[in-house]
């Protein structure tokens, strides 16, 4: 049974970079059918897609954080990783992995990790 | 990008009751929207695909439908699983994006 585990730290102080990382459990990364995104979800902007990537490390940025954002995978370590640059309180959320298809809608779901933005 | 509206913000129902939640789309997304269902503390979990098409284990209460820019999703019997929050996306263009969400409580 596929699995996803999001980690990382719970507080980044403003202006730093927040950087979590998901393993993936029970499935490769490597397959062929998926791609690996990250999803954010706060009380002020809801759920919002971030990123995601494929496993020969082709990537797709939501424009509105492309500048901020870098998705990397690590395929023999089975685990991807987010790096979102510049953060302020407005990066505040719950910050999910989840296996994408390609069609881009989300199958399967980290249980998620809250980030913090504060000093 | 594409906005999605969901409406009702919060709908009050209970077990046995058919209810409907509409979403819509400020453009034609040709059909390619997802449901989701939320539970507090708990990752979305994805219901439906293409407007209509139910994933693989997802009860035949539930029913999506709609075309170009209304959609909506119907619960024909609510069960007590099924207080939760609904949201729904769209994934036609590059930038997929999501509703704000429906809260299906206990009347």
């Amino acid at each position: 049974q596929l699995q996803l585990q999001e980690s990382g730290p719970g507080l980044v102080k403003p202006s730093e970079t927040l950087s979590l990382t998901c393993t993936v459990s029970g499935g490769s990364i490597r397959s062929s059918l998926y791609y690996w995104g990250w999803i954010r979800q706060s009380p002020g902007r809801g759920l919002e897609w971030i990123g995601s990537i494929y496993n020969s490390g082709s990537t797709s940025y939501n424009p509105s954080l492309k500048s901020r954002v870098t998705i990397s995978v690590d395929t023999p370590g089975n685990h991807y990783s987010l790096k979102l640059t510049s953060v302020t309180a407005a990066d505040t959320a719950v910050y999910y992995c989840a296996r994408q298809r390609v069609t881009p809608l989300f199958d399967n779901w980290g249980q998620g990790t809250l980030v913090t933005v504060s000093s | 990008d594409i906005q999605m509206t969901q409406s009702p913000s919060t709908l009050s129902a209970s077990v046995g009751d058919r209810v409907t939640i509409t979403c819509r789309a400020s453009q034609t997304i040709n059909n390619l929207l997802a449901w989701y269902q939320q539970k507090p503390g708990k990752a979305p979990k994805l219901l439906i695909h293409e407007a209509s098409s139910l994933e693989s284990g997802v009860p035949s209460r539930f029913t999506g439908s709609g075309s170009g820019t209304e959609f909506t999703l119907t619960i024909s019997s609510l069960q007590p699983d099924d207080f939760a929050t609904y949201y729904c996306q769209q994934y036609n263009t590059y930038q997929r994006t999501f509703g704000q969400g429906t809260k299906l409580e206990i009347k």
